[in-house]
């Protein structure tokens, strides 16, 4: 089956930091970008961060731009989002998500997400 | 304030048909694809349309997708009480040189 399963989220402090990890499984990891997506409590859905892994192709949105870095994971199969400096409009449910081949923003397969509640 | 702009909320009864609309510019649905996402509360986002107007593998008919100039629409007919929930388009923009979603769109069957 393929899949996408997220974890490390949980309670921060404002200013502390979280490193969030997306394993992948039933499909070839390193073909396919994977993003970082989330959804604040009231709010819709933001685009974070995207990457693919074994290319230069990195992109962050404005928003968190020099406090989260995405990366390729430390386990196999992995891409992590390295969250620094957090803020409580951080707070959100983290989804990661596979885009579809050919089609830059088609998001077909998404982990069930990990929430990240930053308050002191 | 997101580049795409949706209604925030549209509304049906068990067999109607309703479409919500996505509103960009040039630099973003103007020349990109519009996908659709399909979101219920606790759960991940699910891929509704891509390329504007394809579905993926074991999504209904009912639910169908189209564009024109810089404005898309997703359109559900035959309306059921499972289809209450939030609904997002997404495209590239040029000018940001990243994905984005609009601000969403709250499905109530009535």
């Amino acid at each position: 089956e393929v899949q996408l399963v997220e974890s490390g989220g949980g309670l921060v402090k404002p200013g502390g930091s979280l490193r969030l990890s997306c394993v992948g499984s039933g499909f070839t990891f390193n073909s396919f970008t994977l993003n970082w997506v989330r959804q604040a409590p009231g709010k819709g859905l933001e685009w974070l961060s995207s990457i693919r892994i074994g290319s230069s192709y990195i992109f962050h949105a404005d928003s968190i731009k020099g406090r989260f870095t995405i990366s390729r994971g430390d386990a196999p199969n992995s891409v992590s989002l390295q969250m620094d400096n957090l803020r409580a409009e951080d707070t959100a449910v983290y989804y990661c998500a596979r885009v579809k081949k050919g089609e830059a923003v088609a998001f077909d397969i998404w982990g069930q997400g990990t929430m990240v509640t930053v308050s002191s | 304030q997101s580049l795409l702009t949706q209604p925030p909320s549209a509304s049906g009864t068990p067999g109607q048909r309703v479409t919500i609309s996505c509103s960009g510019s040039s630099s973003n649905i103007g020349s990109h694809n519009v996908n659709w996402y399909q979101h219920l509360p606790g759960t991940a986002p699910k891929l509704l349309i891509y390329t504007d107007s394809h579905r993926p593998s074991g999504v209904p008919d009912r639910f169908s997708g189209s564009k024109s100039g810089t404005s898309a629409s997703l359109a559900i007919s035959g309306l059921q009480s499972e289809d209450e929930a939030d609904y997002y388009c997404a495209t590239w923009d040029d000018n940001l040189n990243v994905p984005v979603f609009g601000g969403g769109t709250k499905l109530t069957v009535l």
